[in-house]
């Protein structure tokens, strides 16, 4: 089946440092399935930050940024100067459609502690 | 803004107890689906539904029943609980299923089973 692995966590960073998650996927049906990087803050659920629906391409928001490569098979979470309120729980995401559903499948998630 | 809430926040129960959780999605979409996340796994899909008394099977449905009863609203039930369903369960909500469809999470449950 298919599979996501990011880096294992905690990771801590100083605050205006640089970050970068590593996040690579296996995919079994399809060859260019989405990519997704959600992120939960303290108490709250998942949110969407950034999804790339076509290799190649970059996405971004909020200052976070990740490239679809299909060569590495990766999807690495950057963001050139981090924030304390960047603390959060970060997940990478595959989705392929599986009869007409979205299946989305996840990393397991890598916390991030910004010391400010 | 999209809005999915969950109850309850926190839940204990004692092996072979039974459990009902809630969720409530206000967002007008199709599709809901629950999943549980434990130390050292992404989010696994139990059941999803994509619309009111639909319910299909996801990834790790064994020791679990949903049912949908509105548009709304999303029941995860858990008859003779065990152990190892202590676990963090999320419910989530998209609104028509797509491979690029954005799926909105509630705040998560978290259940310990003694």
């Amino acid at each position: 089946g298919d599979s996501v692995t990011q880096t294992e966590g905690p990771v801590t960073v100083s605050e205006s440092e640089s970050l970068i998650i590593n996040c690579t996927y296996s995919a079994t049906s399809i060859a260019y399935p989405n990519l997704f990087w959600y992120v939960r803050y303290p108490g709250e659920g998942l949110q969407l930050l950034l999804k790339v629906i076509t290799a190649g391409q970059k996405g971004s928001s909020r200052g976070f940024e990740a490239t679809y490569n299909k060569e590495t098979t990766s999807f690495h979470l950057q963001k050139a100067s981090v924030q304390e309120s960047d603390s959060a729980v970060y997940y990478c995401a595959l989705g392929e459609a599986t009869g007409g559903n979205n299946k989305l499948t996840f990393g397991q998630g890598t916390v991030l502690s910004v010391i400010p | 803004e999209a809005a999915v809430t969950q109850s309850p926040r926190n839940k204990v129960t004692v092996t072979g107890g039974n459990v009902t959780l809630s969720c409530r999605q206000t967002n007008s979409h199709n599709y809901m689906y629950w999943y549980r996340q434990d130390t050292g796994h992404g989010l696994r899909l139990i059941h999803y539904s994509y619309g009111a008394g639909n319910l299909q099977i996801g990834d790790v449905p064994d020791g679990y029943k949903a049912t949908r009863t509105t548009q709304e609203d999303f029941f995860l039930l858990l008859e003779l609980a065990s152990p190892s369903q202590t676990s963090l369960y999320f419910c989530a909500s998209s609104d028509w299923g797509g491979a690029e469809d954005t799926q909105y999470f509630g705040p998560g449950t978290r259940l310990l089973v003694l």
